[in-house]
């Protein structure tokens, strides 16, 4: 089976640093992504991480330690306009495209 | 491009009926997946498509669910007959590659 875990909701203030944490259990791994998805909204993709390390990309970085089943997101430098949702997923399988995704980080970002 | 299209955008129906919801993938992309997303349950795989190919429907809820993509630029998901309890936001995504998916607006299904 595949499992995902990620904090269901995180506060942070306008300007400041957040990171999104996300461990995973899988048979398989291939990569970790994040979506970011805004009320009513589809989810948007952020970043992938295939191999150790960070990934940066503009104000969003994600790291990824696949010794530890483990990767976050950071955001830096907040604004009001990241409140949303943030999903881990991770591709499980070799040759395949589909992603079992986490339950999601609700981040509100407060003046 | 326009980005993956879907419709209707909100449907609203009786239990009983039949549903069918639409997705025009991205010109070029060779997957297409649906999801379902309920607070409940979150984001869930129902199935997915390579080159008009269905590849892993082990998502698919029960027999009443159904899809087909006939060609690369379209595919159907139906419900058939549908339930209060597939009451849900359905998502189709489409992608070239295995790192980022391109999802489109949704279906809001209501059935009452």
């Amino acid at each position: 089976g595949q499992s995902l875990e990620q904090p269901s909701e995180v506060t942070a203030v306008e300007g400041a640093i957040v990171q999104i944490n996300c461990t995973y259990q899988t048979s398989g791994f291939y990569g970790l992504s994040w979506y970011q998805q805004h009320d009513g909204g589809a989810p948007t993709f952020l970043s992938y991480n295939a191999l150790d390390g960070l990934e940066e990309t503009g104000r969003f970085s994600s790291f990824l330690s696949r010794s530890d089943s483990y990767g976050y997101l950071l955001l830096q430098e907040l604004q009001m306009k990241d409140s949303a949702s943030y999903f881990c997923a991770v591709r499980s399988q070799t040759g395949a495209n589909n992603l079992f995704f986490g339950t999601g980080t609700r981040l509100t970002v407060i003046p | 491009d326009a980005g993956v299209i879907q419709s209707p955008r909100h449907e609203v129906t009786e239990m009983g009926q039949e549903v069918t919801l639409r997705c025009k993938p991205i010109s070029g992309h060779d997957y297409l997946f649906w999801y379902r997303q309920t607070m409940m349950r979150g984001l869930e795989l129902l199935i997915y498509f390579n080159n008009n190919v269905p590849i892993d429907d082990s998502g698919m809820p029960e027999d009443r669910f159904s899809a087909k993509m006939p060609n690369a630029s379209f595919s159907t998901l139906k419900i058939q007959p549908s339930e209060p309890r597939d009451s849900a936001v359905y998502f189709c995504a489409s992608t070239p590659r295995h790192n980022e998916q391109f999802f489109g607006p949704g279906t809001r299904l209501t059935v009452l």
